[in-house]
C-alpha cells in the first residue's frame, strides 16, 4: 500500500494567479498520476509523471497550463496556471505501484477560482 | 477510443433496499477493472477484478466481472445511509498503463 499526502487541501484564489499543489508518497514509486474532478463529474486524468523523463499530458491539457515536476520517487508538483473559474476543480494525485492492481490517491486539493 | 460507461447516473433508495451498478467498457488491452467508493475528495478503493465470473465479496458488498460482455456489477445489499457515495469504476489498460474513469453513480440512502 502507499500513504499519500496532498497540500494544499484547499485554495480560494484570484483569476489570473498560479497555483502549486504537492504530492508526497511515503514509498518509492514510478509512476504518478495527476486527475481533475470538475463539480458533478468523474475524473478525468491530467497527465502521467515519471521521476526522470517530460510528464506525458492527455488531449486536452498542455503543459504551459498544468507543468508538472517530479524531482524524485516520492514527491510531484502540478501548477495550474493563469487560472480562470473553469479550473475550480477537485485535484488529485494519486499512484500505482505495481501496474494495474490498485491506484492509492491522496486526499485531494479543492480549489475555488474567483 | 477507450470508454467506460456507468449506470444508472444516479439512484435513490431507501435503506435496507438491495442496489445493483453497472460498469460497461470498450478498451483495447484490457488488465483490470476496479471499483471505488467517493464521499468527500479521494477516491476509497473497494475491489480489484481482472477474471471473469469471480465474485469479490466484502461484506454487504460484492462484484463481478463478465469480460465476454464488457461490464461489471457492483452490489451493495442491506443499503445503510453511509452507503450514500458516488461509486466510481475504472478500467486499467495495459497499452497505454492508465486508468479510465467512468461517469460515477450517485447513490443516495434515505433512512
Amino acid at each position: 500500500s502507499a500513504v499519500i499526502s496532498q497540500k494544499p487541501s484547499r485554495d480560494i484564489c484570484q483569476r489570473g494567479t498560479s497555483l502549486t499543489i504537492q504530492c508526497q508518497v511515503d514509498s518509492q514509486v514510478t509512476m504518478m498520476f495527476w486527475y481533475r474532478q470538475q463539480p458533478g463529474q468523474s475524473l478525468t486524468l491530467i497527465a502521467t509523471a515519471n521521476q526522470g523523463s517530460e510528464a506525458t499530458y492527455e488531449s486536452g491539457f498542455v503543459i504551459d497550463k498544468f507543468p508538472i515536476s517530479r524531482p524524485n520517487l516520492t514527491f510531484s508538483t502540478l501548477t495550474v496556471s493563469n487560472m480562470s473559474p473553469e479550473d475550480s476543480s477537485i485535484y488529485l494525485c494519486s499512484v500505482d505501484p505495481i501496474g494495474g492492481n490498485e491506484q492509492y490517491f491522496g486526499p485531494g486539493t479543492r480549489l475555488t477560482v474567483t | 477510443e477507450d470508454k467506460v460507461v456507468q449506470s444508472p447516473l444516479s439512484l435513490v433508495v431507501h435503506e435496507g433496499d438491495t442496489v445493483t451498478l453497472n460498469c460497461s467498457y470498450e478498451v483495447t488491452n484490457f488488465r483490470s477493472l476496479l471499483w471505488y467508493k467517493q464521499e468527500k475528495k479521494a477516491p476509497t478503493f473497494l475491489f480489484m477484478l481482472t477474471s471473469s465470473g469471480i465474485e469479490k465479496k466484502s461484506g454487504r458488498l460484492s462484484s463481478i466481472l463478465d469480460k465476454k460482455e464488457l461490464f461489471s456489477i457492483l452490489n451493495i445489499t442491506a443499503t445503510q445511509t453511509g452507503d450514500s457515495a458516488i461509486y466510481l469504476c475504472a478500467v486499467y489498460t495495459s497499452g497505454t498503463y492508465k486508468y479510465i474513469f467512468g461517469t460515477g453513480t450517485r447513490l443516495k440512502v434515505l433512512a
